[in-house]
């Protein structure tokens, strides 16, 4: 079954501290990941994406990685802002249909302390 | 930012009205999608388009349905609404061959 992990569910961290996000996932065959940001009441945002062939990838203050072999990513956020408050989602997209279907994570609720 | 917008953003309605939540799209994207999201909870396929014409079902069951007359506009119905109904509905969209969605601020449906 396919699916998409994230960890930890929810984290406080204090304005200007760094923080890392987890993703494991079990979607196959694998085409692409993204990481989303969804403020509160809105739509999710691309950060990133990365392909099969790349471990590494900078957005900003954003830093993606992937190891596909572990089939496993992080998101690492620098220097937090206040505005950096939301939910950050991890998808993953398959190459075995047409649709391109996106397998969804729960997300892990950020929330940056002044 | 997408130009893919919804309306309404908000709603609150009675048990058994029926309701239009609307998604437009001028990005000229022939895939459209809707999910359904529950706080902190994963989004849930619904419905989604390949383009004018076609409507498919997603992963999760639901009693809404869809139309596409227009390339911009994927409109959801329900026809009866239940308190079973209250969730948040995000429309998005994404061009033919490129797989990343871009999603619409979303409505926040309440059924009393």
């Amino acid at each position: 079954k396919n699916q998409v992990e994230q960890s930890p569910q929810s984290l406080i961290i204090l304005e200007g501290k760094n923080c890392t996000l987890q993703c494991n996932y079990t979607v196959s065959p694998f085409s692409n990941l993204r990481w989303y940001k969804q403020d509160t009441g809105r739509g999710p945002v691309s950060l990133t994406i990365m392909t099969f062939s790349e471990n590494t990838k900078s957005n900003g203050r954003y830093t993606a990685t992937l190891d596909a072999d572990t089939k496993q990513s992080s998101l690492h956020i620098t220097a937090s802002q206040l505005s950096d408050s939301a939910s950050y989602i991890c998808v993953v997209s398959d190459r075995g249909s047409t649709l391109g279907r996106l397998y969804f994570g729960r997300g892990t609720q950020l929330t940056v302390w002044p | 930012e997408a130009d893919i917008y919804q309306t309404p953003r908000y709603l609150v309605i009675g048990t058994g009205k029926k309701i239009t939540l609307e998604c437009s799209q001028t990005m000229g994207h022939d895939k459209m999608y809707w999910y359904q999201q529950d706080p902190g909870m994963e989004l849930h396929l619904i419905h989604y388009s390949y383009g004018v014409n076609s409507t498919e079902k997603g992963d999760l069951s639901s009693e809404s349905t869809v139309s596409r007359i227009r390339t911009e506009h994927f409109p959801l119905t329900l026809e009866s609404a239940r308190p079973s109904h209250t969730s948040q509905y995000l429309c998005a969209s994404s061009q033919e061959g490129g797989n990343e969605q871009f999603f619409g601020p979303g409505t926040r449906l309440t059924v009393l």
